[in-house]
């Protein structure tokens, strides 16, 4: 079975903070995702990449980098985290040529 | 671009109940099409997908969709429901071919399944 994990299933923050989230996937999956849910708005797309050290902005990019530099593990980071970016955070990762996309638990991040 | 509209946020029905969760597309291209389920606290799960072929897709859990080219629809049934099947349902699309793997994800449906 693929397993993606994600850190912290909760996290809180102050605002202003620098946060980290970590994604690990176990099956050798060349494509990951960062995505953020919330209410009535699905699920929408950050960052993904296609490889290792390669980055594309989804359609919410701003206040948000990435990072990957080893290719099981992909990493979202908020360079000064704000309330507006409370919500519930989920990795995905799929293997080349596949549009399956395979999802860890979720991070459920309050910016307070 | 792609675009995806579930047409129902919430959907409440009585146990052994059938149910349609309704997703429409939108596309210049050819698609893939996904239908996930997201149960309480967990992450998303994938119910099942249509690539190419017959367009009645069966899936886990006794769900099964149609995809209708004509309608751009891809409508998700279960004959019967559970109490197990209350969760929120994601419709997704993909561009078919290519190297372009990202999903574009309705708003979801909560369907909740009342004894």
């Amino acid at each position: 079975d693929v397993k993606v994990t994600q850190s912290s299933r909760y996290l809180v923050k102050r605002t202003g903070e620098k946060v980290f989230l970590e994604c690990v996937q176990d099956m050798d999956h060349e494509n990951m995702f960062w995505y953020r849910q919330d209410p009535g708005l699905g699920l929408r797309l950050i960052y993904f990449s296609y490889d290792v050290k390669m980055k594309e902005k989804g359609d919410i990019p701003e206040g948000y980098s990435v990072s990957r530099e080893k290719k099981e593990r992909f990493s979202l980071i908020l360079e000064s985290a704000s309330t507006n970016q409370t919500s519930m955070y989920l990795c995905a990762s799929s293997p080349s040529g596949s549009h399956e996309q395979y999802f860890g638990p979720g991070t459920r991040l309050t910016v307070t | 671009a792609q675009s995806v509209t579930q047409l129902d946020s919430q959907v409440p029905v009585f146990e052994e109940a059938p149910v349609e969760l309704r997703c429409n597309y939108s596309s210049s291209v050819s698609v893939y099409l996904f239908w996930y389920v997201q149960y309480p606290n967990q992450g998303l799960q994938l119910l099942l997908k249509y690539l190419s072929g017959s367009t009645l897709v069966k899936g886990i859990n006794g769900f099964e969709a149609e995809f209708n080219k004509s309608q751009t629809s891809f409508h998700l049934r279960k004959p019967s429901v559970h109490i197990s099947d209350t969760a929120e349902y994601f419709c997704a699309v993909s561009r078919s071919g290519g190297s372009n793997y990202k999903l574009t994800f309705g708003k979801g449906t909560l369907l909740t399944v009342n004894p």
